[in-house]
């Protein structure tokens, strides 16, 4: 069975930082692209960043660029987020999907909260 | 970056009725649309990848149709477990991938 679970989410002030984690099972981690998606409260679903098998190619949505740092480690099957520099907008549920090949993205996780706030 | 708009913004159906969700691309998408559906305080399901396919394990009554710019999402005869927000998302042209705003599906 294929299990994604994120952890790492809290309470943050605004200019802070905080390092989401993704630990995955029941697949082989290392053969798909891993994406964070995000869901501020009541809202919709919004791309953040993608991460290919090897990590060679690395996406950020305009609004988190250059302060989110996407990474994996395919040998501990975990994939992380880094957030640095973080505003009350960035408050929002984080996901991690799994994407497979031309089928958007198939897994998703539980999610955890990030909140933005003094 | 591809905008989605879906129509309508809610809608309200009687179970056992058959419910039709509008997935509009800005430009075409071919058919690397997938819909999703989520209930309250759970993650997101894939329910149809390609425009028309559907995922493992979801229920025949669920059916996508169209491709380039117009998608169809119908649900024929709703259960109530089928009452939530449908969200549609292109995989055709990114970074960024792009979800639409979604539908909220309620009971009637």
């Amino acid at each position: 069975e294929v299990q994604l679970v994120e952890s790492g989410g809290g309470l943050v002030k605004p200019g802070g930082s905080l390092r989401l984690s993704c630990a995955a099972s029941g697949f082989t981690f290392s053969n798909y692209n891993i994406n964070w998606v995000r869901q501020a409260p009541g809202k919709g679903l919004e791309w953040v960043s993608s991460i290919s098998t090897s990590s060679i190619y690395i996406y950020y949505a305009d609004s988190v660029k250059g302060r989110f740092t996407v990474s994996r480690d395919n040998a501990k099957n975990s994939l992380y987020l880094q957030m640095n520099s973080l505003r009350a907008e960035d408050t929002a549920v984080y996901y991690c999907a799994v994407a497979a090949a031309g089928t958007g993205f198939d897994y998703w996780g539980q999610g955890t909260l990030v909140t933005v706030s003094s | 970056e591809i905008v989605l708009t879906q129509s309508p913004a809610s809608l309200s159906v009687s179970p056992g009725e058959r419910a039709t969700l509008s997935c509009r691309a800005g430009q075409s998408v071919s058919s690397n649309l997938a819909w999703y559906q989520q209930k309250p305080g759970q993650a997101p399901r894939l329910l149809i990848y390609g425009a028309s396919t559907r995922a493992t394990g979801i229920p025949a009554r669920f059916s996508g149709s169209g491709s380039g710019t117009e998608f169809t999402l119908t649900i024929s005869s709703l259960q109530s477990e089928d009452f939530a927000i449908y969200y549609c998302q292109q995989y055709n042209n990114w970074p960024p991938y792009t979800f639409g705003p979604g539908t909220k599906l309620e009971i009637k």
